[in-house]
């Protein structure tokens, strides 16, 4: 199985600031790469995929970049709702694996 | 619009049974391959399996952890998707989430259901 490693497994960050999201695949998989949003409560929103693919509807605030094992999800000017916990998935191979999540809180 | 609409979770014995539903509308649904994904509570998303569609025999995927006990089954004519549990364990004790397939293999997961709690416990 391919595993997801994301980093960190939290940020703390003001309205306004730019965060960025690691994650690191174990093995290569090409850019079949996907981030996911989730609030408390409710279900992932898919934001990005195949790395650096922007989904319908989602703020281009939000971008993805890398290729092979290393991805980045880049939040920037962040705002009130973008506080929530992030999901790396790959996409590459079975099973479907996601990275463990990044919590974005209010600093 | 888009709905997908998770039902059928609740309270079941270890090595019990439960049926999970999903219906969906606002796409034709014979089109899509769907998955299940669940998630325990606080905790992060595990990707239980995948039904792809007619063109592709139905065939089916299912990680490790529920082969041989989970089935995935599809109706077209109802635009509906089960997950049928057997010989539950209290770590089946989850959210599950029905989700569309964008596209086809290598495609994420673009449309969710609201989740449905399973919770295995004597």
């Amino acid at each position: 199985d391919i595993q997801m490693t994301q980093s960190p497994s939290s940020v703390s960050a003001s309205v306004g600031d730019t965060v960025t999201i690691t994650c690191r695949a174990s093995q290569a998989i090409n850019n079949w790469l996907a981030w996911y949003q989730q609030k408390p409560g409710k279900a992932p929103k898919l934001l990005i995929y195949d790395a650096s693919s922007l989904q319908s509807g989602v703020p281009s605030r939000f971008s993805g970049s890398g290729s092979g094992t290393d991805f980045t999800l880049t939040i920037s000017s962040l705002q009130p709702e973008d506080f929530a916990t992030y999901y790396c998935q790959q996409a590459n191979s079975f099973p479907r694996t996601f990275g463990g999540g990044t919590k974005v809180e209010i600093k | 619009e888009v709905q997908l609409v998770d039902s059928g979770g609740g309270l079941v014995q270890p090595g019990g049974s439960l049926r999970l539903s999903c219906a969906v509308s606002g796409f034709t649904f014979s089109d899509y391959y769907m998955d299940w994904v669940r998630q325990v509570p606080g905790k992060g998303l595990e990707w239980v399996g995948r039904i792809r569609n007619k063109p592709n025999s139905y065939s089916t995927e299912y990680a490790a952890s529920v082969k041989g006990r989970f089935t995935i089954s599809r109706d077209d004519s109802e635009s509906s998707l089960y997950l049928q549990m057997n010989s539950l364990k209290t770590e089946d004790t989850a959210v599950y989430y029905c989700a569309r397939v964008r596209g086809t293999y290598h495609s994420p997961f673009d449309y969710w259901g609201q989740g449905a709690l399973v919770t295995v416990s004597s």
